[in-house]
């Protein structure tokens, strides 16, 4: 069965430090595909990136980072001199192809960027 | 361009009334799901739906019924509300099931008293 653990419930920074969220997913499948999702507090769902399990290349956009080491299991996100506006809570999610299985979401990590 | 569109926004009810959350997506996807968000437990899946016709049972599918009869269209309801299905409720939609990237409405809060 498919599961994704984000174990940092909550986390806070200083405006400018840099940050790691991680991710850590389990799934029997060589085929998946794994997603971060962004919610600020809003509280829209925005899509931040997707990346399959045969692509383990680092993936680089402006301030963000996202490191996919498939020997760990992990899917950690970075966020390099943080700012206010990255204050949001963050998933991290799973999706295998056994069956058709829908994006499994892990419990979400709280960032707060303190100026 | 609406995306998805998730109504109401907000609603209260009391124990035991039945109401419809409507979501309706114009993007022609063909997956559709709801999801419902509780602190600390984040994004969990309550129905999803592969096509018109067909539906299936997510996480936490107890207490709620869909139905699938159009690609645009997927209403969830609930039956007979509980305090416990006090939530907030998003509706999402992709063009192929865990594959595609999400989009998700902007959510429904859900009280029930």
């Amino acid at each position: 069965a498919q599961k994704v653990t984000q174990a940092q419930t909550e986390i806070s920074v200083v405006e400018k430090e840099d940050v790691t969220l991680d991710c850590v997913y389990e799934t029997r499948d060589t085929t998946y595909y794994l997603f971060w999702y962004k919610q600020p507090p809003s509280g829209e769902l925005v899509f931040l990136i997707r990346r399959n399990s045969f692509d383990e290349q680092n993936e680089i956009s402006g301030r963000y980072s996202w490191n996919f080491q498939k020997s760990t299991s992990s899917f950690n996100f970075t966020i390099t001199a943080s700012q206010v506006v990255d204050s949001a809570v963050y998933f991290c999610a799973l999706s295998d192809r056994s069956g058709n299985t829908p994006l499994v979401f892990g419990k979400g990590t709280r960032l707060s960027v303190i100026a | 361009n609406a995306g998805v569109t998730q109504t109401p926004k907000f609603q209260v009810l009391k124990t035991g009334q039945s109401m419809t959350l409507q979501c309706a997506q114009d993007m022609n996807h063909e997956y559709m799901s709801w999801y419902r968000q509780d602190p600390g437990m984040g994004l969990r899946l309550i129905h999803y739906s592969v096509g018109a016709g067909i539906t299936d049972q997510g996480e936490v599918p107890n207490g709620y019924n869909v139905s699938r009869s159009t690609t645009e269209d997927f209403p969830l309801r609930l039956l007979s509300a509980a305090p416990s299905q006090t939530s907030v409720y998003f509706c999402a939609s992709s063009y192929a099931d865990g594959v595609g990237e999400l989009f998700f409405g902007e959510g429904s809060r859900l009280t029930v008293l």
